[in-house]
């Protein structure tokens, strides 16, 4: 069974720049998280979604930060514009129902450099 | 404030020298914790679930044991096959966010 699908696995822009992540969660998992990855440090939630909708984006800034889900299966996660605080691993990891407790399975992630 | 803390920040072992990793966590209402294993440039790969005071899991060379107050991954005669860095999480009330810990850096030399 293929697991959590991210791409790029790389991405380096100049800041003011725009990008983008994509993730394809894992067959049947209706739930999809967005985390952010700081070196040396454990993942932070960004967004949570069930199904199509977002129902935790708490965390996400939402001044330059936007997601979306469309049709509840893969997502995409926008910056724009970037800064060079937003250099870090972007994690997208799902879970079956997101009952609390199920498991969260993580995809390998996008390093995003920003210069 | 929901809370994770893991030690030591890095651990040199020799093949074959048990040791164990800690986390200790302050949380209302602990709904699971959880044991990742990250490689570099690669996202965690889970290992554990534990719900409650008193249970373990084991598999392979890991056991993972859990109290009220914090969690301990233990590591039985360890390979170099085992060095990446440990992250442990909870999962608390009616929240379904992960807090993680910094991790663990384990290096297990031949």
């Amino acid at each position: 069974e293929a697991g959590v699908v991210q791409s790029p696995r790389y991405k380096i822009i100049e800041k003011k720049q725009p990008v983008a992540f994509w993730c394809n969660p894992i067959s049947g998992h209706n739930t999809l998280y967005w985390y952010l990855q700081n070196l040396g440090q454990g993942p932070e939630l960004l967004i949570r979604y069930e199904n199509e909708e977002a129902v935790d984006d708490s965390q996400l800034p939402k001044d330059r930060f936007s997601a979306e889900r469309l049709k509840g299966v893969d997502s995409t996660l926008k910056i724009q514009p970037a800064e060079l605080g937003d250099s870090a691993v972007y994690l997208c990891a799902s879970s079956l129902e997101g009952r609390p407790a199920d498991t969260q399975y993580f995809g390998p992630g996008t390093r995003l450099t920003v210069l | 404030e929901d809370q994770v803390t893991q030690s030591p920040e890095a651990l040199r072992l020799q093949e074959g020298e048990s040791s164990s990793l800690n986390c200790s966590y302050t949380v209302s209402g602990l709904r699971g914790l959880f044991w990742y294993r990250q490689d570099p440039g690669k996202g965690p790969e889970f290992l554990f679930t534990l719900y409650s005071a008193g249970e373990e899991k084991e598999k392979e060379r890991l056991k993972a044991t859990l109290t009220k107050k914090e969690s301990f991954l233990h590591i039985t005669a360890p390979k170099p096959e085992d060095s990446a860095t440990y992250l442990c999480a909870v999962q608390a009330g009616s929240s379904y966010k992960l807090i993680f810990g910094s991790g663990t850096r384990l290096l297990v030399r031949p």
